[in-house]
C-alpha cells in the first residue's frame, strides 16, 4: 500500500491559520470517513488530534479542525502558537482492512 | 488510566528475529472495543503501521511486511507481542505498542517508544 500523501513542511506565524492537506486514494480516503490527524513531538508518543475526519477528541483544542473532500483530507489549525510547532500526520482504514500513514509534515511557527 | 509498555532487546542482529512485548495496563485486551497493535518510525522517517489484532486472535498486517510480521497475544498476562523476522539495517526504528479503535478510526493510547537498531 502506497503511504497519503502530504506536504514536506508548511509553516505560518503565530495568531495565523495554515492547512495541511492529506491525498489518498478511491481505495483509502474517499471510500471511508476514517481518517484520522497525529501531532507527533520527537522522542514522545503521537497524540491523536482528529478522528473520522473532523472530531476532537475530549481534550484537544477547538483550533484544530479536519474535513474531508473527496480523496484529500485536510487538517486546519487555527491561532496558530508556537506549541504547534511539530510534525502532523494523516491515516486512514483502507479497503484492505489496513492502516495507512500519510509520509508526515514538518509545522514550522515563524 | 490506560498505559502501554514495550518491553526488549534494543539491539538484534542482521537476519535474526526482532522480538518485542507490550505490557498494558488499567484496561484489558479481551475487551470487544479495540484492537491492539504496532507502529514503527525508522529514523528521519514518518509513521509506518505494522500489523494489528484483535482478542479473538484476527490479525491485520501491513502488506509490505506481511510475510516477515507475525503478532500475538497472551489475554491472561494482558499483553501482546511483534516478531518480525530477517531483519535488515532498514529494520532499525522506533517501535510503539498502541490501541486502535474500530475501523483503526483513532490511535488512542500509544507507548513510549522503544528503540531498536539491528546491526551486527
Amino acid at each position: 500500500q502506497s503511504a497519503l500523501t502530504q506536504p514536506a513542511s508548511v509553516s505560518g506565524s503565530p495568531g495565523q491559520s495554515i492547512t495541511i492537506s492529506c491525498t489518498g486514494t478511491s481505495s483509502d480516503v474517499a471510500r471511508y470517513n476514517y481518517v484520522s490527524w497525529y501531532q507527533h513531538y520527537p522522542g514522545k508518543a503521537p497524540k491523536v488530534m482528529i478522528y473520522d475526519v473532523s472530531n476532537r477528541p475530549s481534550g484537544v483544542s477547538n483550533r484544530f479542525s479536519g474535513s474531508k473532500s473527496g480523496n484529500t483530507a485536510s487538517l486546519t489549525i487555527s491561532g496558530l502558537q508556537a506549541e504547534d510547532e511539530a510534525d502532523y500526520y494523516c491515516s486512514s482504514y483502507t479497503s484492505s482492512s489496513t492502516l495507512v500513514f500519510g509520509g508526515g509534515t514538518k509545522l514550522t511557527v515563524l | 488510566q490506560v498505559q502501554l509498555q514495550e518491553s526488549g532487546p534494543g539491539l538484534v542482529k542482521p537476519s535474526e528475529t526482532l522480538s518485542l512485548t507490550c505490557s498494558v495496563s488499567g484496561y484489558s485486551i479481551s475487551s470487544d472495543d479495540y484492537y491492539w497493535g504496532w507502529i514503527r518510525q525508522p529514523p528521519g522517517k514518518g509513521l509506518e503501521w505494522i500489523g494489528s489484532i484483535f482478542h479473538s486472535g484476527k490479525t491485520f498486517y501491513n502488506p509490505s511486511l506481511r510475510s516477515r510480521v507475525t503478532i500475538s497475544l497472551d489475554a491472561f498476562k494482558n499483553q501482546f507481542s511483534l516478531n518480525l523476522n530477517s531483519v535488515t539495517a532498514t529494520d532499525t526504528a522506533v517501535f510503539y505498542c498502541a490501541r486502535l479503535g474500530p475501523y483503526f478510526r483513532q490511535v488512542d493510547y500509544w507507548g513510549q517508544g522503544a528503540l531498536v537498531t539491528v546491526s551486527s
